[in-house]
C-alpha cells in the first residue's frame, strides 16, 4: 500500500495570509490526525477526523481548522497566519488492530511564515 | 489529560554502546505505548510498540520495557550504529478511551563512529 502523502511539501507565506494543506491517508484508513511539530514544543495534536467528522480536537485557536472528504482525504486550513505558525505540519492515518490504534505519519508540510 | 515526560533530551554514545531512553506517563488508564524514530528531515516512523498487558518486547537490537506500577516505559537500543542517530519519541494512549497519543518531547540520540 502507498504511504501517507502530504502536499505541498514546502510553503512560504507572509503574516495575515491563509494556507491550506492536504493529506491523503493510507488506503483503507478512515482516521486522519494532524500535528504541529516545532523544535520547542515537540509534536502537538491539532485535531482528528473520522468519517468526515471531527472526532478529537487539541488546544489550538480557531484559526486552525480542518475537514475530511468522503474518500478520507483531509485538509487543514490556517487563517491569518502568524510568525509562530512556522512549523512542520504532519498528518497521520490510523490503523486499528487488537484494540490499539497505530498512527502512520506522512512526510509533512514545512510552513514558513515571514 | 495525559502527560508524558521523556528523558534525556539529548543522548550521546559511542558506536557499539547501548542507549536507554526513559518515559513516564501520568494516566494509569493508558494502555498503548508506541515509539517513533525521526531522522533529520524525515517523517516519524514507528519502530516498536508495547501494550499494557506485556512487560517487555524485543525486535532485534531494540527493546521496550513497561512498568505499569511505576508508570514508566523505556526504549533500549543495543550495539548502537551511526544510522541509529535520530530523534526518538515515546507516546502513550488509551486513557479515557482516547487513542490519540500524547507524545514526549523527544530524545536526540547521537551515535559517534
Amino acid at each position: 500500500k502507498a504511504g501517507v502523502t502530504q502536499t505541498p511539501r514546502y510553503l512560504i507565506k507572509t503574516r495575515g495570509q491563509q494556507v491550506t494543506l492536504s493529506c491523503s491517508p493510507i488506503s483503507g484508513h478512515r482516521s486522519v490526525s494532524w500535528y504541529q511539530q516545532t523544535p520547542g514544543q515537540g509534536l502537538q495534536f491539532l485535531f482528528e477526523y473520522f468519517s468526515e467528522t471531527q472526532r478529537n480536537k487539541g488546544n489550538f485557536p480557531g484559526r486552525f481548522s480542518g475537514r475530511q472528504f468522503s474518500n478520507s482525504r483531509s485538509e487543514m486550513n490556517v487563517s491569518t497566519l502568524e510568525l509562530g505558525d512556522s512549523a512542520l505540519y504532519l498528518c497521520a492515518s490510523t490503523h486499528s488492530s487488537g484494540g490499539a490504534e497505530t498512527q502512520y505519519f506522512g512526510p509533512g508540510t514545512r510552513l514558513l511564515v515571514l | 489529560g495525559e502527560n508524558v515526560e521523556q528523558h534525556p533530551s539529548t543522548l550521546s554514545v559511542q558506536e557499539g554502546d547501548s542507549a536507554v531512553i526513559k518515559c513516564t506517563y501520568s494516566d494509569s488508564a493508558s494502555n498503548y505505548f508506541p515509539w517513533y524514530k525521526q531522522e533529520l528531515g524525515k517523517r516519524p516512523q514507528l519502530i516498536i510498540d508495547i501494550r499494557s498487558n506485556v512487560g517487555e518486547k524485543k525486535d532485534q537490537r531494540i527493546a521496550v520495557t513497561l512498568n505499569k506500577t511505576a508508570k514508566h516505559f523505556s526504549l533500549h537500543i543495543t550495539e548502537t550504529q551511526p544510522e541509529d542517530s535520530a530523534v526518538y519519541f515515546c507516546a502513550a494512549s488509551g486513557a479515557g478511551g482516547s487513542y490519540i497519543p500524547t507524545f514526549g518531547r523527544g530524545t536526540s540520540l547521537i551515535v559517534h563512529p
